[in-house]
């Protein structure tokens, strides 16, 4: 059975650093193919992908947003960490740690990457 | 960044009805589309990959179809379990990977 969970301080203030872990089991970060990533959600308001960590630790990033992310992965501990600098209240939103799975199309040779698998989600609320 | 609009914005419909939502890319992204379903307070579901493939443990009434820039996703029998809210996702190509902005699906 596959679980994702992500542990993170409720509130922050404005211009401090988010740390999110996302801790899962049922797979590992070091299988061929396997990645994880974050998504958030403002209230009310549509889903926004931010980053995605490889198993061959390939990174991508929401453009909008590379300045201020980074990810980690603890494939011993299967945890993976995101961080966001700097952060505002335009931030505030509940941030989903996600699995996903690959497709595979053979008229191209491309993996399009789908959310397979979603933590519960947490609301990150920043204030001051 | 391709930007993903979905139609409509909320619908109402009863228990049975057939439901209807659209998606539209800003570009051509083949079939690299999926659909989430989410309810008030908990995580999206994947329903549907590769616009027209159902995820697993999805039920049949659920189904995908459109390539290029045109998708819809369509619930044959509307159950008391699918008022929820809609998300459309495109994959194509290079990051971003973007959503649309919802269709809230609401008992008439």
């Amino acid at each position: 059975q596959i679980t994702l969970k992500e542990s993170a301080p409720t509130q922050v203030k404005p211009t401090q650093t988010l740390t999110l872990t996302c801790s899962f089991s049922g797979f590992s970060l070091r299988t061929n193919g396997v990645s994880v990533g974050w998504i958030r959600q403002p209230p009310a308001k549509a889903l926004e992908w931010l980053a995605l960590i490889h198993w061959n630790d390939d990174e991508d990033f929401s453009p909008s947003l590379k300045s201020r992310l980074t990810v980690a992965k603890d494939t011993s501990r299967n945890r993976a960490v995101l961080t966001m600098t700097n952060m505002d209240p335009a931030d505030t939103a509940t941030y989903y740690c996600v699995k996903t799975v690959r497709d595979y199309d053979p008229l191209t040779s491309y993996y399009p990457i789908y959310f397979e698998y979603w933590g519960q989600g947490i609301l990150i609320t920043v204030s001051s | 960044d391709i930007q993903m609009t979905q139609s409509p914005a909320s619908l109402s419909a009863s228990v049975g009805d057939r439901v209807t939502i659209t998606c539209r890319a800003s570009q051509d992204i083949s079939n690299y589309l999926s659909w989430y379903q989410q309810k008030p307070g908990k995580a999206p579901k994947l329903l549907m990959y590769g616009a027209s493939k159902l995820q697993r443990g999805v039920p049949s009434r659920f189904s995908g179809s459109g390539s290029g820039t045109d998708f819809t996703l369509i619930i044959s029998s509307l159950q008391p379990e699918d008022f929820a809210t809609y998300f459309c996702q495109q994959s194509y190509g290079t990051p971003p990977w973007t959503f649309g902005q919802g269709t809230r699906v609401e008992i008439k």
